[in-house]
């Protein structure tokens, strides 16, 4: 199994909701990622986890609130978004290592009203 | 911050043409990986070249790295409707993340 699943894909939320975005993998990989992207634009990196510990933030808001329940499970849990937080929210993992290849999800398409 | 710039930045080419777009980083590199994106959906990857290679073929796929220039291009060869899409390269950072460029959007003609 080569997939990294991710619900739902489509999300529709006010500013004063509370969402979780769902992402998991079952090929062993240690190392599992949360990724943005605005329309025409590369991902941009949220978070890493690597054995379910927080290596990275990338300086993102904390309206934004991952957790990595275990080795297979990613979650984003959103509160008091803004608009411009509307985007495509990426879920990838990889092997190890963030150098590694990384598998990615479908995506969740997110749009904040 | 962006380590990988491409070039172009959109190319339209007809069916059973080549495409090649290119890719510049900044740092020092371990690897270089492309990926490729259908419009909305998650990215995929298409081939990864250590920094000690030079060259590698996947299929249609041809990959340089030149580290002195510290670039990249890709190469489709006899390309086929389904390769339109998105490309991007992405460098490991200091091996603590991928860094993507701005990616290439490829439109392939019938």
């Amino acid at each position: 199994d080569t997939e990294v699943t991710q619900t739902p894909k489509h999300l529709v939320m006010g500013m004063t909701n509370k969402k979780s975005l769902k992402c998991e993998q079952h090929m062993g990989h240690r190392a599992m990622y949360w990724y943005k992207q605005k329309a025409k634009k590369p991902p941009e990196l949220m978070f890493v986890y690597s054995y379910e510990k927080l290596s990275i933030n990338e300086s993102v808001p904390s309206r934004f609130s991952p957790e990595c329940p275990n080795s297979s499970l990613l979650n984003l849990h959103l509160h008091a978004l803004q608009p411009e937080d509307s985007a495509l929210y990426l879920c990838a993992s990889s092997p190890e290592m963030p150098g590694d290849t990384q598998y990615f999800g479908p995506g969740t398409r997110l749009t904040v009203l | 911050s962006q380590q990988g710039e491409e070039d172009p930045q959109a190319l339209s080419i007809q069916e059973g043409e080549n495409a090649t777009m290119n890719c510049s980083y900044k740092t020092s590199i371990n690897n270089l990986q492309w990926y490729r994106q259908n419009s909305g959906r998650g990215l995929v990857h298409l081939i990864l070249i250590r920094s000690n290679e030079r060259e590698k073929h996947s299929g249609r796929l041809r990959v340089t790295l030149d580290t002195s220039k510290k670039s990249s291009s890709l190469l489709i060869t006899a390309s086929r409707a389904a390769d339109t899409a998105s490309y991007f390269c992405a460098t490991d950072e200091g091996a603590q993340k991928l860094v993507f460029g701005q990616g290439t959007r490829l439109t392939i003609n019938p």
